[in-house]
């Protein structure tokens, strides 16, 4: 059972142009969604977070939407750039369990932003 | 400073044989993960060490793996009798302290192939 799904499995975007990832859970008990950027030969590093109590948090041209009803969250790249051009990852967590700490993460968007 | 180290960096071993993964985490974190990621997936959770409390080993795929953490701190995650299906990136991650919140850090990955 996949509990977290991430499309579209890879997204081709002008520079410039809006980069737009989706992904959604099923399980109503997470509450922390990170997003992890990856480049090639690279492990991946956290880019931005958010919790349900918000609906929407931006960190530069990053931003996250949370639709907690719809169980959706996604990853808003604004003026996207061909150094954006990675894997992004998003995930989801259940703070409040003992296994607080593991992440479910969704099969990843291999993002290209052509110059 | 410096980040999680990995060793080796690409692993080829024939089926049937053993391997060692190496994994420095950064100084004075006390947790501790591993993961897999296959190709076109996403990063598959294998065990987690945090301080001297056991390790969650409920994500290791059969009794062929295995993962140690020698003195708080370097790590090894060992597969017996490899088979084809273990070809893939496997990733550790470290972070200051348990908790879903706590950043997770990732080293670039040891890459094996299983011929």
């Amino acid at each position: 059972q996949q509990q977290v799904k991430q499309s579209p499995q890879s997204l081709i975007v002008q520079k410039g142009g809006i980069s737009i990832i989706n992904c959604a859970y099923e399980n109503t008990a997470f509450d922390y969604f990170p997003w992890y950027q990856q480049f090639p030969g690279k492990g991946p590093a956290l880019l931005i977070a958010i919790r349900p109590d918000v609906s929407e948090k931006k960190e530069g041209r990053f931003t996250i939407s949370f639709n907690k009803s719809a169980k959706q969250f996604s990853l808003h790249i604004m003026d996207s750039q061909p150094g954006d051009s990675a894997t992004y990852f998003c995930a989801a967590s259940y703070l409040g369990g003992g296994s607080n700490y593991k992440l479910t993460f969704g099969k990843g968007t291999l993002l290209t932003v052509n110059p | 400073g410096a980040g999680v180290s990995q060793s080796p960096r690409y692993k080829v071993a024939k089926r049937g044989q053993d391997v060692a993964l190496r994994c420095d985490p950064i100084s004075g974190h006390t947790a501790l993960y591993w993961y897999r990621q296959s190709l076109g997936q996403g990063l598959e959770f294998l065990i987690y060490f945090q301080g001297n409390s056991a390790p969650d080993k409920s994500g290791l795929p059969s009794d062929r793996f295995s993962a140690e953490r020698t003195g708080g701190s370097v790590s090894t995650l060992t597969i017996q009798r490899t088979q084809q299906e273990d070809s893939a990136v496997y990733l550790c991650a470290s972070s200051a302290r348990a908790g879903g919140l706590e950043t997770q850090y990732f080293g670039p990955g040891t890459r094996l192939l299983v011929l």
